[in-house]
């Protein structure tokens, strides 16, 4: 069974711009996460969706937002990109949304902003 | 908030040395308690959980300890091999809130010499 896949790999944008993440969830599973892992430290949560609902929200500015289809697929959205936003976007499912569901980690999404 | 603190690293060891990775945590409500691991170009794994206080996780050949009454979370491994040689991440999920948001610990770098 195919594991939690992430495209692109790897993006370099430059400060200003836009830039869209997508993740594809194991399949089964209906809850999906995004991480922010900055080179050296660990990862932060920024959203978790499930059955296409937020169910919560990291402390990240509004320049971040994400949604999920009905095929439990995910886009992490990032406007206006920053040097600060250069990181390993990390994508996570899980079958369902407690704390009590094991995590599957994608291998993420390298963003470079220039 | 929520926080993990663990030893920073490199920790470089011997094959067949004995391992710790110190992890303590801060949390508002009654956390399950993660060890990840990260190799190189690879996403997170869960490498084991405790859920509750005084609960042992373990997995090959790692284990940790859930003590409540100093907030820690230790990781250790009695011979540590070659192929051990990665990123360890301590986290916790504070089932106080609804989803399984994760909070990582800034992660420490093992590095096993033959």
């Amino acid at each position: 069974d195919a594991g939690v896949t992430q495209s692109p790999t790897h993006l370099i944008k430059t400060r200003g711009q836009h830039v869209t993440l997508r993740c594809s969830p194991i399949s089964g599973h209906k809850s999906v996460s995004w991480y922010q892992q900055v080179l050296g430290q660990g990862p932060q949560f920024i959203f978790q969706y499930y059955e296409k609902e937020e169910r919560g929200r990291g402390n990240f500015p509004d320049r971040f937002s994400a949604r999920q289809f009905p095929n439990y697929s995910s886009e992490l959205n990032v406007n206006a990109l920053l040097l600060g936003d250069s990181a390993l976007y990390l994508c996570a499912s899980a079958l369902g949304p407690t704390t009590n569901e094991k995590l599957f980690f994608g291998s993420g999404t390298q963003l470079s902003v220039l | 908030g929520d926080s993990v603190t663990q030893m920073e690293g490199p920790v470089t060891l011997s094959e067949e040395a004995f391992l710790t990775i110190n992890c303590t945590y801060t949390a508002t409500g009654y956390p399950s308690l993660f060890w990840y691991v990260q190799y190189p170009g690879e996403g997170l794994q869960l490498l084991l959980k405790a859920t509750k206080a005084d609960d042992k996780g373990s997995n090959k050949g790692f284990e940790a300890t859930y003590r409540k009454e100093t907030t820690s979370f230790h990781l250790e491994k009695g011979s540590v091999q070659v192929s051990d040689s990665a990123v360890y991440f301590c986290a916790l999920s504070d089932r106080g809130n609804a989803g399984n948001m994760l909070t990582f610990g800034g992660g420490t770098r093992l590095m096993v010499k033959p």
